[in-house]
Formats: structure tokens, sequence, C-alpha cells
């Protein structure tokens, strides 16, 4: 069973902070990585994704990973109120069933509150 | 901006009765998913098509589910009967058959089961 992890949280940051969000995956086959948000009631919305060891930054939002590790992580920078949601981290990998078909398991994610 | 359509969005069903999902994939992509997600978990693949076939139902409960995506472009899930551990989220999602496999999700529907 290919595990992802991640702390459940509440996060909770100040306004204006930096946020960093962790995630750890049990697959060294894995090769694609992905965060979604997800406010309350909505379904999950794709922020970033990142393929490479390293850092990838877009707008606010960096993700780093860490093949070496298995370990993946996610910096929000002058975190917003607009930020506070649960953030899901996915990783992609052969699926189990012995087909021809990659598959994302998913962290149970976790709350962030950015407070104003 | 292209998104995933998903009816109905909420659906409120008595245990035992049949309840169906559609969902019609971002133009153009191939692979089509179903996730189920309860409350405080992430969502879990139940069913995966490419185009119109399956490729992967390991985790549906085929006993009382049912998925189809007759002409490769929209899908039907169907629960029947329904029993009140099927209250969740059932979300749709699709991707490009391509080396990213970024998937789009829909905006799901909320099913609770009495």
């Amino acid at each position: 069973q290919k595990e992802v992890e991640q702390n459940s949280g509440p996060l909770s940051v100040p306004e204006g902070a930096i946020a960093s969000l962790n995630c750890t995956y049990s697959d060294r086959g894995s090769q694609s990585f992905f965060w979604y948000r997800q406010y309350s009631g909505k379904s999950p919305e794709l922020i970033m994704f990142i393929y490479s060891n390293g850092d990838k930054e877009d707008g606010r939002f960096t993700a780093q990973l860490n093949k070496a590790s298995q370990y993946v992580s996610l910096l929000i920078r002058d975190s917003q109120p607009s930020d506070s949601a649960t953030y899901l981290c996915a990783v992609n990998h052969w699926g189990n069933s012995g087909g021809s078909n990659y598959k994302l398991t998913f962290g149970k994610g976790t709350l962030l509150t950015v407070n104003p | 901006e292209a998104e995933v359509a998903q009816s109905p969005r909420y659906k409120i069903t008595e245990k035992s009765q049949a309840v169906a999902f559609w969902c019609d994939p971002i133009s153009g992509h191939a692979t089509l998913y179903w996730y189920r997600q309860i409350l405080g978990q992430g969502p879990e693949l139940l069913v995966q098509f490419q185009d119109e076939s399956v490729v992967d139902d390991s985790q549906l409960p085929k006993d009382r589910f049912s998925a189809e995506r007759l002409k490769g472009v929209d899908s039907t899930l169907k629960i029947q009967p329904a029993e009140l551990g099927d209250s969740a989220m059932y979300l749709c999602a699709s991707s490009l058959e391509d080396l990213t496999y970024e998937q789009y999700f829909g905006p799901g529907t909320r099913l609770t089961v009495t």
C-alpha cells in the first residue's frame, strides 16, 4: 500500500508570515508530486506540481522536493486569510492493480489557518 | 476556462435506494477518475477510465457500485443499494494522457444517505 503522510494540523500562522506544509511518501519510484488546496465543502484545486529535485516557485508558492528523503513541502509566503484551507499532498505512482495506469495517492491533508 | 462538470451537486437518499452521479470531463481529456472523499480524509480512487476502458477499479465495491463511460466522454457512477456508510463527497477528475498526469477536479457531489 502506497502511503502519503501529512501532519493534520491545524497549522496556524499570522497574516504575512510564511506557512510551511510538509509531506512524506513511501514509494521510492514516485515521479510526480502535487499540492491541492481544498476550501471547506469544495473540491480540491491544483495549485502546484513538481517532478524534479529542488525548488519550484509560482508566485507566493514554492514547492520543494527531495526524492532521496522522500519528502515534499509547500511554502506559502506572505500568507493571507484567503489561504486558510486544507492542503492536500498527492503522489503519482503505478497502480497496484497490475495494470498500466498511474494513480494518485492523497494524504489526509493539513488544515491551515491564517489569522488576520 | 474549461472545467469538469458534475451533477447533481447534492443528493439526499434513503438507504437501500439507488443513486447515480454524472461527470463530463474537460474536453480532450482521455483519462477520467472517480474518487470518494470522507470528511477529514484525502480523496480515494474508486475507478479510473482510459477512454471507455476501465484501467483500475481495485477499490470499487463492485457488489453495489458500478461505473461506465460508454462513448469515452462523460461518465456515470451508480450505487445500488446505498448504505449509510456511503455518505461522502464523490469527486470526478480528468487529465490529459501525458507524462504530467495533472488531474483537475469537478465541484463534486455531496451524498447523504439517511
